[in-house]
């Protein structure tokens, strides 16, 4: 069963400030399994990122996802008011689905 | 518009069960994998179940195996996740999603969720 570790907890930065946020994999996985999801406080999660690094439709292209093997980053270039909220990534394999425990972005 | 709206939700005895269902509109079901994604109280999210278009491959996460049953009703637009001998545990809300499949490219994603449907476990 392949673990996702997400770094950090939470993210205390300025609207304007670049946010980094890291997904790491308990063994290699294939880069088309891994997308990443926004969830604001009473919403259900939406789709940012599949395929490791491409945007969903609507989505900014201040978004933007990297990565490969087991180590995967989703980042946004400069925070909006809008972007505060948990971020979770999430892997496929074998028809399962696996999320990570999210980074929570918040507000400094 | 795609929309995806879930009901059955509630008050749930330990032992007991519910049925959750999934109303869904704006695209073809019948072409679409489903999952049902739960997230408990201050959570995080936690993948429940899968089922596949043609309801020929089902997947349940480790915690409800053996005792929640997903299935879908094509003439209905809809998905169903019966849950059975519920635990404290299954406290969540409990949305549904709609799987993207990208063969070619090897994409598998959650495209489309519903608002959720809260259930409570409790005597």
């Amino acid at each position: 069963e392949i673990v996702l570790t997400q770094s950090p907890g939470t993210l205390s930065l300025s609207p304007g400030e670049r946010a980094t946020l890291s997904c790491r994999a308990s063994q290699t996985i294939t880069s088309s399994y891994l997308a990443w999801y926004q969830q604001k406080p009473g919403q259900a999660p939406r789709l940012l990122i599949y395929g490791a690094s491409n945007r969903a439709t609507g989505i900014p292209d201040r978004f933007s996802g990297s990565g490969s093997g087991t180590d995967f980053t989703l980042t946004i270039s400069r925070l909006e008011p809008e972007d505060f909220a948990v971020y979770y990534c999430q892997q496929y394999g074998s028809s399962q689905f696996t999320f990570g425990p999210g980074t929570k972005v918040d507000i400094k | 518009e795609v929309q995806l709206v879930e009901s059955g939700g509630g008050l749930g005895q330990p032992g007991g069960s519910l049925r959750l269902s999934c109303a869904t509109s704006g695209f073809t079901f019948s072409k679409y994998s489903m999952n049902w994604v739960r997230q408990a109280p201050g959570k995080g999210l936690e993948w429940v179940s899968y089922i596949s278009s043609s309801s020929n491959i089902i997947e349940y996460g480790d915690s409800v195996k053996g005792r929640f049953a997903i299935s879908r009703d094509t003439a209905q637009d809809s998905l169903y996740l019966q849950m059975n001998s519920l635990r404290a545990e299954d406290t969540a809300v409990y949305y549904c999603a709609r799987v993207r499949i990208v063969a070619a490219m090897g994409y598998y994603y959650m495209d489309v969720w519903g608002k959720g449907t809260t259930v409570t476990v409790s005597s």
